[in-house]
């Protein structure tokens, strides 16, 4: 069982907006950073937001980061065929510890 | 460029031990912290343990303390993790990553190294 809570699963049609979700406490996404990564298939993890909205050089912009309270979401804008891959979100908790969410699937329709 | 390549992976009994290497190379080794992290066949990611720039903080996962060791040589430009008393739950691919700034930000990662914990 993640710390961090993701929806297993997301999808959307080509052009689509989705979002991906990820909850927390007060723990970990209520008093620190969150990020976000994207794993394709076969491959290591990539960084693709940074402190809750920041991007990576090389990142492109319909990727964006936001966080409320407890929860932060990944949102994919203009949805492309290659960006069907694993997204996980993390944070540091306040125990001393990193934490990744369960991760989410995002399938391109 | 941003190199990391692990290596020292491979097939173990429940209750050995494992030494593995990440060979770090296009960066100033010694001014960055860093970390593994390991992934189940089919799981999600799972941050195992971190080590500052000097060696001098380390942190773990409660699923490693008092098993895995961390350690790190600056003028090898090397990182290690001793895993020992390994059981069949450690069974994953472990990558070496690179922090930037804080955890959990990782700005590189290796390609990655197979444990496997199996009589």
């Amino acid at each position: 069982q993640s710390v961090l809570t993701q929806p297993p699963s997301a999808s959307g049609t080509p052009g689509q907006r989705v979002t991906i979700s990820c909850s927390g406490s007060s723990s970990n996404i209520g008093s620190n950073y969150v990020y976000w990564y994207q794993q394709l298939p076969g491959t290591a993890p990539k960084l693709l937001i940074y402190r809750n909205n920041q991007r990576p050089s090389g990142v492109p912009d319909r990727f964006s980061g936001s966080k409320s309270g407890t929860s932060a979401s990944l949102a994919i804008s203009g949805l492309r065929s290659e960006d069907e891959a694993d997204y996980y979100c993390a944070a540091w908790d306040d125990s001393l510890s990193a934490s990744f969410g369960g991760g989410t699937k995002l399938t391109v329709l | 460029q941003v190199q990391l390549v692990e290596s020292g992976g491979g097939l173990v009994k429940p209750g050995g031990s494992l030494r593995l290497s990440c060979a770090a190379s296009g960066f100033t080794f010694s001014d960055y912290y860093m970390s593994w992290i390991r992934q189940a066949p089919g799981k999600g990611l799972e941050w195992v343990s971190y080590i500052s720039s000097s060696g001098s903080t380390i942190y773990y996962a409660d699923s490693v303390k008092g098993r895995f060791t961390i350690s790190r040589d600056n003028a090898k430009n090397s990182l290690y993790l001793q895993m020992n008393s390994l059981r069949a739950e450690d069974t994953a691919v472990y990558y070496c990553a690179r922090v930037r700034w804080e955890l959990p930000n990782f700005d590189y990662w290796g390609q990655g190294t197979l444990v496997t914990v199996s009589s």
